[in-house]
Parts: C-alpha cells; structure tokens; sequence
C-alpha cells in the first residue's frame, strides 16, 4: 500500500514565522503535490513536484514556496507565515508522468496561525 | 476552465438504504476521474478511479459510473452503514491538474 505521511497533524505558529510542512511517500512516486483546502473554497493546488529538484506553482503559489531535495520528500515552505494561510494542509503523491495515475493522499496537517 | 460540481452538499439517509451520489463537469476532455472519501479533520482516501476509457469501476459495496459525453459520474454506496458517513469527493483529471469538486457529506444514520 502507498503511504503518504506528513510531519505533523496540528501545528500552531505566530505571524511573521518561518514554518516547514513535511511530506514523505515510500512508494517511490515522481510527482509530489501540496494542497490547502478550506470551508466553501475546496481544494486548491499550492505547488507540485514532477521530479527531484523541479517545481512547478500551482493555482495559489503566494506566500509558498517548495523544496524537493530527495526523490521521497517534498516541503512546503511558508516564508513568512500570515493569520489567512491557516487552513488544512493536504500532500499528495502520484506514479510517473502519465497523467493517467491515482493520487495518494496524506493526513493533512492543521496550521493555525495566530 | 474545467468545473466541478457536486450535488447534493449534504445528504442523509438510514441505515441500509442504497445512494447516489453525482459528480458532474464542464469538460469533458478528461484522463480520468477519482472519487475520494473525507472524514472530518482527515486527509482523503482513494476509493476508486476511472480511467477516461472505462464506464465503471467497482469495489466492494461501492460502483463508480463515468459518461464523459454527458459529463457525468455518479457514485453508488449499497446497503449503507453508519460507517459510510463521511464527506465525498470527486475529483477529474485533465490537461492541467486535479481538479476538485466541493463534496457531498453523507450522514447514514443508524
């Protein structure tokens, strides 16, 4: 089974800090997503990752940025973390270029911000 | 632009009984669509995904139906349980990216 973890569960920060989202896949997916998702606005695409070292933005790239070091982990970034990015964080993985592949979700980490 | 719309936002039925859920899109040059199940305060779950050349997928108490031409997939739960009780999501996949629709939440009640 593919497992798609994520560093945390919940998480509270202040405004103006620096906060680093953590996702890992064991499945050894090329594609690596980062989703938000909030009341009445659904899922919305933040980043994603087709291979190592390669990014691509999203619908709401903004205040985000992404790192992909290791063909496993993929980091979502908020450089300086404000009260409307508190929403719930969904990382996401996928098999190869083919656009035809499933999409394999994490948990999901809560950030509030305060 | 690709849209995806869900209906009904919320449903609740008793136990046992068979549903529909709906799934419909604007466009209809889609790879394929993904029905997700959400409970509260989780991430999503796979339950079934249909490539755009397949008309159903099923598994277990769960079928999934996709006509492309007319922009539809519906997702049929049989025999429901209180345990089924959770948010829905359909998701296509088309020349860009994932793009979702807002979900059903289905309440089952005992």
């Amino acid at each position: 089974d593919v497992k798609v973890t994520q560093s945390s569960r919940y998480l509270v920060k202040r405004t103006g800090e620096k906060v680093f989202l953590e996702c890992v896949q064991d499945m050894d997916h090329e594609n690596m997503f980062w989703y938000r998702q909030d009341p009445g606005l659904g899922l919305r695409l933040i980043y994603f990752s087709y291979d190592v070292k390669m990014k691509e933005k999203g619908d709401i790239p903004e205040g985000y940025s992404v790192s992909r070091e290791k063909k496993e982990r993929f980091s979502l970034i908020l450089e300086s973390a404000s009260t409307n990015q508190t929403s719930m964080y969904l990382c996401a993985s996928s098999l190869g270029a083919s656009r035809s592949y499933e999409q394999y979700f994490g948990p999901g980490t809560r950030l509030t911000v305060t | 632009k690709q849209e995806v719309t869900q209906i009904p936002a919320a449903l609740s039925v008793p136990e046992g009984e068979n549903l529909v859920l709906n799934c419909s899109f604007t466009d209809s040059a889609i790879y394929n669509l993904q029905w997700f199940r959400q409970d509260p305060g989780k991430g999503l779950t796979s339950l079934l995904l249909i490539q755009s050349s397949q008309r159903e997928q099923t598994s277990g108490r769960l079928n999934a139906s996709l006509d492309k031409s007319s922009g539809r997939s519906t997702l049929y739960i049989a025999a429901s349980q209180p345990g089924d009780s959770a948010t829905y999501l359909c998701a296509v996949r088309g020349l860009g990216k994932l793009i979702f629709g807002q979900g059903t939440e289905l309440s089952v009640k005992p």
